[in-house]
Formats: structure tokens, C-alpha cells, sequence
């Protein structure tokens, strides 16, 4: 696989707990805030959005939580499995239809 | 259904040559997106293309350039490479008022 990701900050959990991941957004104006999955040797793949208008949105095993006021973003992820180690990465997508990339973390599930 | 496709895989380029890398999708996707990705780096948008027959520079468009060919095909093209654009490239679409875009499988550039 490849070397993406020797750098970013990096959460450990036990398998069967609960995973959040956090995210700090600097663009106001973003229409929606995106979650993507990456695993090693891949593209990412598309987790869950929310639209700016909201606070939160559930879906499979995971609910994203956004809070304007301090530019905020989580993901959190419910009974972590091994499957989900991987690294994290927030998006932002505007009117102008540009989806940009925000700063990543690595999850790690411990068996 | 193959989804996007890039080529090559994997590539060494010298200082100075030039190279096209190729993305094709076949999701009848208006938009389109080429991004770069070095270690701890996350992901970098170089450009994008909203619809056929546009093009918009993203964050890192400097020593680039794209064209969206057609609908199903865009391509982003190193002038004159540096060793700075070593980096592994994505290509990624969605369709039109999408945030769920699909990635290619990327491309790994060596630039010596």
C-alpha cells in the first residue's frame, strides 16, 4: 500500500467501542460537510454527508454531528468493527460544485 | 461497470519531461475531479470540471493542466514535471447536485 497517512493524528479503539472523529472546517459557506473513508492502497469512499442547514444526520452505524458556531464537525462511529480502520478524512462542497478535502485521522481498531 | 478508471498505475518521470494521466468514467457523471495526495498531506484539489466544456482551478492547479475531453474523460497533463509533483494523483466524479463522488484506484508518480 502506500505511504498516505504517516503523518496524521491517529485514534485507537478497542473493537466493540464506540469511535469518534473530529473535524474543524474553516469554510462557512459550504453547502454540505462530507465524511470519506480511505483504506490503504485505495480511493476514498463516500461515509455519510450533511447538509449546512442541519445539526445531524444518522445513518448505518454512523452519525455525523455538525456545529456552526465553532466550525465543527464528528463523525462517530457505533461499535467499531475491524473492518473500519482506515483513515478519515472531512470534506467540504460548495455552490461552485468544488469538493475540497480537510485534514484526516487514522483509526485504528484493536482486536 | 468499471466505475473510474485511471492510467497508468504507476509512473517515473525525469525532471522536465511531461506525461498525461488519463481518467475515464462511465457513470454518466457531469462533474469531475483531479486531486493530489503526499503523506500526511490529505487530499488536494488540483482542478475540476463542473460540467462538460468547463474547467476550475482548485487549491494546487500551479504546474498543471486539464482537459475535459468529452464527458466521460478528463485529463490532467504535467508540462514539464518537477520532483515536488512526486505524489499519488486521484481521480474522482459525481453526478450533478452530488456530494458522493467516486474515486479511481490512483496513480502513483515518481518524479527523479
Amino acid at each position: 500500500g502506500e505511504s498516505v497517512g504517516l503523518h496524521l493524528p491517529t485514534l485507537s479503539v478497542q473493537e466493540g467501542d464506540n469511535s469518534i472523529i473530529n473535524c474543524a472546517y474553516s469554510n462557512s459557506a459550504s453547502d454540505y460537510f462530507i465524511w470519506y473513508k480511505q483504506e490503504s492502497g485505495k480511493g476514498p469512499q463516500f461515509i455519510i454527508d450533511i447538509r449546512s442547514n442541519m445539526d445531524k444526520r444518522q445513518g448505518q452505524r454512523v452519525t455525523v454531528l455538525l456545529n456552526k458556531t465553532v466550525k465543527h464537525l464528528s463523525l462517530q462511529i457505533a461499535a467499531t468493527q475491524p473492518g473500519d480502520s482506515a483513515v478519515y478524512f472531512c470534506a467540504e462542497w460548495t455552490g461552485r460544485r468544488a469538493l475540497t478535502f480537510g485534514s484526516g485521522t487514522r483509526l485504528q481498531v484493536q482486536p | 461497470n468499471a466505475g473510474v478508471t485511471q492510467t497508468p498505475k504507476f509512473q517515473v518521470l525525469k525532471t522536465g519531461q511531461s506525461m498525461t494521466l488519463q481518467c475515464a468514467q462511465d457513470m454518466n457523471h457531469n462533474s469531475m475531479y483531479w486531486y493530489r495526495q503526499d503523506p500526511g498531506m490529505g487530499l488536494r484539489l488540483i482542478y475540476y470540471s463542473a460540467s462538460e466544456g468547463t474547467t476550475d482551478k482548485g487549491e494546487v492547479p500551479n504546474g498543471y493542466n486539464v482537459s475535459r475531453l468529452n464527458k466521460r474523460e478528463f485529463s490532467l497533463r504535467l508540462e514539464s514535471a518537477a520532483p515536488s509533483q512526486t505524489s499519488v494523483y486521484f481521480c474522482a466524479s459525481s453526478s450533478y447536485l452530488n456530494t458522493e463522488a467516486f474515486f479511481g484506484q490512483g496513480t502513483r508518480l515518481t518524479v527523479v
